[in-house]
């Protein structure tokens, strides 16, 4: 069954440094989202991209995020100057259409577990 | 952001029993809800989802029941086996111009032997 990877599976960066992270949403799929989870918390939704521009986005998506899709199967997150409470779970997920059309759910990666240090 | 809430955070049930996870929700604009399973170290999985027109959806030994004029719904597990031992999570989506899920807590359902 075709699946959602995100690497690296754990990075570690210092406080300030960009980080990217890194994932591969099913081939077919055109809509794809990053969601966080902080430990202890709920998973959060940060942003969605649809036709090569972000169709939402939360509060929590600040300027110091962005999103890219680089080639015809990346999906890239990238942090410009990480902070501490930015250490979470990120999950990349996609699905072919919105969820109240067409019946079709979000698939959610196995995440990439950032550290700030 | 309590729109979604999961008010137990830990259920225990033996193999062959069922299992009733519940899940309440504060905003009526909602208009389709789902359930995920997690393992540790593995992301969210899709078990089940239900529209907001409907108030049952019965995939296998799963079943998702929505009470809209009580803003509730739950997920039966019959029968209940030891895989089923994950971490369920409800989510909502408020449809329309947004595709964003919000999700409540999570519930850990341990299913003993």
């Amino acid at each position: 069954e075709p699946e959602v990877t995100q690497t690296p599976s754990h990075q570690v960066t210092q406080m300030g440094q960009e980080v990217i992270l890194r994932c591969v949403p099913i081939s077919n799929h055109l809509y794809f989202y990053w969601y966080r989870q902080i430990l202890g918390q709920k998973v959060e939704f940060l942003v969605s991209f649809y036709n090569n521009e972000i169709s939402e986005k939360s509060e929590i998506f600040d300027d110091q995020f962005s999103v890219e899709r680089p080639d015809g199967s990346n999906f890239t997150l990238k942090i410009r100057s990480t902070k501490l409470e930015d250490s979470a779970m990120y999950f990349c997920a996609s699905n072919i259409a919105p969820d109240s059309d067409s019946n079709q759910p979000q698939h959610f990666g196995d995440g990439t577990r950032l550290s700030i240090l | 952001d309590q729109q979604v809430k999961q008010n137990s955070p830990s259920l225990s049930v033996q193999e062959g029993r069922i299992s009733i996870l519940n899940c309440d929700y504060t905003n009526s604009m909602f208009d389709y809800f789902l359930w995920y399973k997690k393992y540790p170290a593995e992301g969210p999985t899709f078990l089940i989802s239900i529209s907001s027109i409907k108030d049952k959806n019965e995939d296998g030994r799963f079943t998702v029941f929505l009470n809209k004029s009580a803003k509730h719904l739950s997920l039966h597990i019959v029968p209940s086996q030891p895989g089923d031992s994950a971490v369920y999570f409800c989510a909502a989506t408020p449809g329309g111009a947004t595709n964003k899920l919000i999700f409540g807590t999570g519930t850990l359902l341990a299913v003993q032997p």
